[in-house]
């Protein structure tokens, strides 16, 4: 199946812990994001790379460290979680720049 | 800086009718706009994306529409069904390197 995949789908984990989110895309796109959403479904950007270049840094704690290997991944790594980490992130992709996004099913990330 | 709106925040109707979710966005040099649905714990899923330089698209039952002067685009979903229930998302582009920027979403809900 062509799809943006993102694993794991739930992370369950104690404060100050680090901890890391993969996200691929075998639609061979250019451009790759993670977004945020937050408890009242707001989502928010945070990262965009294109073609393994970052482009857009949002204002995010820099405890969150974008990792792109080569243009099919964009994982996430954070450290020293903290309980307001606690949302569901999506990766998501694009063709190119100015294109339509495809999103991945998100992961939940409890900070206990 | 581009601000996305969506009204009403949440719409109950009964099956069968014919309903009008409405999005504003704040700069009417817009690139393009595409409108998500997102099922509870799901991610999302695109529906149609609009470029700047059209007018409307169309999707079997859905039809979402794109007025730049106004700030306005409307996603209209004829005949609804029980299945059509989840939150509608739309996201607006500045430019082609901006990020998408998300409004709050319109959670629908249709009635049997």
């Amino acid at each position: 199946d062509t799809a943006v995949s993102q694993t794991p789908k739930y992370l369950v984990t104690q404060m100050g812990n680090d901890k890391s989110i993969k996200c691929e895309q075998n639609l061979g796109h250019d451009t790759m994001y993670w977004y945020k959403q937050d408890s009242k479904k707001f989502l928010k950007i945070m990262f965009s790379y294109n073609n393994k270049e970052l482009i857009i840094n949002e204002t995010v704690p820099n405890r969150f460290s974008p990792k792109s290997p080569d243009k099919a991944h964009l994982n996430l790594h954070i450290n020293s979680l903290e309980l307001g980490d606690s949302a569901v992130y999506f990766c998501a992709s694009s063709l190119t720049l100015g294109s339509g996004y495809t999103f991945g099913s998100g992961t939940r990330l409890t900070v206990v | 800086k581009q601000e996305v709106t969506q009204i009403p925040a949440a719409l109950s109707v009964p099956e069968g009718e014919n309903l009008v979710l409405n999005c504003s966005f704040t700069d009417s040099a817009i690139y393009n706009l595409q409108w998500f649905r997102q099922d509870p714990g799901k991610g999302l899923t695109s529906l149609l994306l609009i470029q700047s330089s059209q007018r409307e698209q169309t999707s079997g039952r859905l039809n979402a529409s794109l007025d730049k002067s106004s700030g306005r685009s409307t996603l209209y979903i004829a005949a609804s069904q029980p299945g059509d229930s989840a939150t509608y998302l739309c996201a607006g582009k500045e430019t082609s390197g901006s990020r998408l920027t998300f409004g709050e979403g319109t959670q629908l809900t249709v009635n049997p």
